[in-house]
């Protein structure tokens, strides 16, 4: 089993629509989680931190489900440039941030 | 406002070259890091270090090198580059449990 688990897609939705993304991670000793963002030939930016109460910055909503080890990423209201690959992340260690686990991307293209 | 730059966006050099890849930080950043990424193998970490002249392997370490003199700027040596070594190189900075800040990322073709 990988260490962090993401359906790649592509997801395509028309404007206005919700989608989710799932993220599964196989240590569960993890200490934090991170969705990040990578446009096309860009570098990845953080999206959103991921806290265990779950959090919302606007049309985005990232949860955190421990005993079944996995985050989720709800997108509202999407628009065309929220076209991109979402990146979930994990970080397995406690007190450092140095060696992070990437999943492979979850790719959303929404059309007009 | 935060900044993290490499040296070129794109490279190409023949097999046998000996490669250089800079990567400067200004935010006073402690951990630097050293990433490739290639289709359908998504980031995968090189090197990373966490003070001026430490360093650590990460996950693919072969054929890789790296100097860190100073704490703004983070270097990757390819000793001697191989057509397997062609893939976008990003570089990273952070401090602490903060977020990662990427550079722009280095195209590099090995031909």
């Amino acid at each position: 089993r990988k260490e962090v688990e993401q359906d790649p897609g592509p997801f395509n939705v028309p404007e206005g629509a919700t989608v989710a993304f799932n993220c599964t991670y196989s240590n569960s000793a993890s200490q934090s989680f991170f969705w990040y963002r990578q446009d096309c030939r860009k570098e990845p930016k953080l999206l959103m931190s991921v806290y265990s109460s779950g959090n919302e910055d606007g049309r985005f909503t990232a949860q955190l489900n421990r005993a079944s080890q996995y985050i989720s990423l709800l997108i509202r209201d999407s628009k065309l440039s929220d076209s991109a690959t979402y990146l979930c992340v994990v970080n397995p260690n406690a007190g450092n941030n140095r060696k992070l686990i990437w999943g492979l991307g979850t790719s959303l293209a929404v059309n007009p | 406002d935060v900044k993290v730059t490499q040296s070129s966006r794109y490279l190409v050099k023949r097999t046998g070259e000996k490669v250089f890849l800079e990567c400067v930080q200004d935010m006073d950043h402690e951990n630097m890091f050293w990433y490739r990424q290639d289709p359908g193998l998504g980031l995968r970490l090189i090197y990373f270090s966490y003070d001026v002249k430490m360093k650590e392997k990460g996950d693919i370490p072969e054929g890789y090198s790296v100097s860190r003199e100073k704490k703004e700027r983070f270097s990757l040596i390819l000793e001697s580059a191989s057509t397997n070594q062609t893939s976008m190189y990003l570089c990273a900075s952070t401090r602490g449990l903060n977020e990662q800040f990427f550079g722009p990322g280095t195209r590099l073709t090995v031909l």
